[in-house]
């Protein structure tokens, strides 16, 4: 199973709206509503932000929205605040009950 | 509070194994899948595999299969995860985390290094 493909890297200004995506196949991302987004701080453990796609857990900004379009998923921050500057990575259910991370995207507040 | 807690760093040398435990609490322990993830130096995030407490079926990545073993022990809310035949690059943060639903993963575990050197 390869991971999902992610930029590198994604900058914005302070206000600005950044999209990330996560590609992936017709046996992952592109055949369930299962894709999940975590933020990484330096040296901590991955929080999740969206999952099942859309869906935010609660306490976390609705700043940040997912969605998808055939085999690739992708997470807008809006109104970018300095605290959003993270790594980020997207999961998908990759069928026989497994699961796929994505690359990783260095996400920088200019 | 929901709270997982792992075991401290290891240090490995290559062809040994490591077992790295995941403490649970603040809620029923059974009623949760929880999974493993790790994270090499400067690298992404890897799935490994799951275990289903209540049931202790397990379902691990082709990569790691033949090579890990996930258990766990219902009377102290506790799940391990055992890696054999270490290599250099098994050098890495071991997370847990529990599902809520498939890969809606909270919380983590505070992660655990094991490093693989000769």
């Amino acid at each position: 199973q390869s991971a999902l493909t992610q930029p590198a890297s994604v900058s914005g200004s302070p206000g600005q709206s950044i999209t990330i995506s996560c590609t992936g196949t017709s046996s992952d991302v592109g055949s369930y509503n299962l894709v999940s987004w975590f933020q990484q701080h330096p040296g901590k453990a991955p929080k999740v932000m969206i999952y099942e796609g859309s869906k935010r857990p609660s306490g976390v900004f609705n700043r940040f929205s997912g969605s998808k379009s055939g085999n690739t998923a992708s997470l807008t921050i809006s109104g970018l605040q300095a605290e959003d500057e993270a790594d980020y990575y997207c999961c998908s259910y990759a069928g026989s009950s497994t699961y796929v991370f994505g690359t990783g995207t260095k996400v920088t507040v200019l | 509070q929901v709270q997982l807690v792992q075991s401290g760093a290891e240090v490995k040398k290559p062809g040994a194994s490591v077992k790295v435990s995941c403490k649970a609490s603040g809620y029923i322990f059974t009623g949760y899948y929880m999974h493993w993830v790790r994270q090499a130096p400067g690298q992404g995030l890897e799935w490994m595999g799951w275990i289903n407490p209540n049931s202790g079926g397990t379902n691990y990545a082709q990569k790691f299969q033949g090579r890990v073993t996930m258990t766990r022990d219902t009377s102290i809310s506790t799940v391990y995860m055992d890696l054999s035949r270490l290599r250099s690059d098994d050098t890495a943060v071991y997370y847990c985390a529990r599902s809520i639903i498939e890969n809606w993963f909270d919380p983590w575990g505070q992660g655990t290094l094991v490093t693989v050197s000769s």
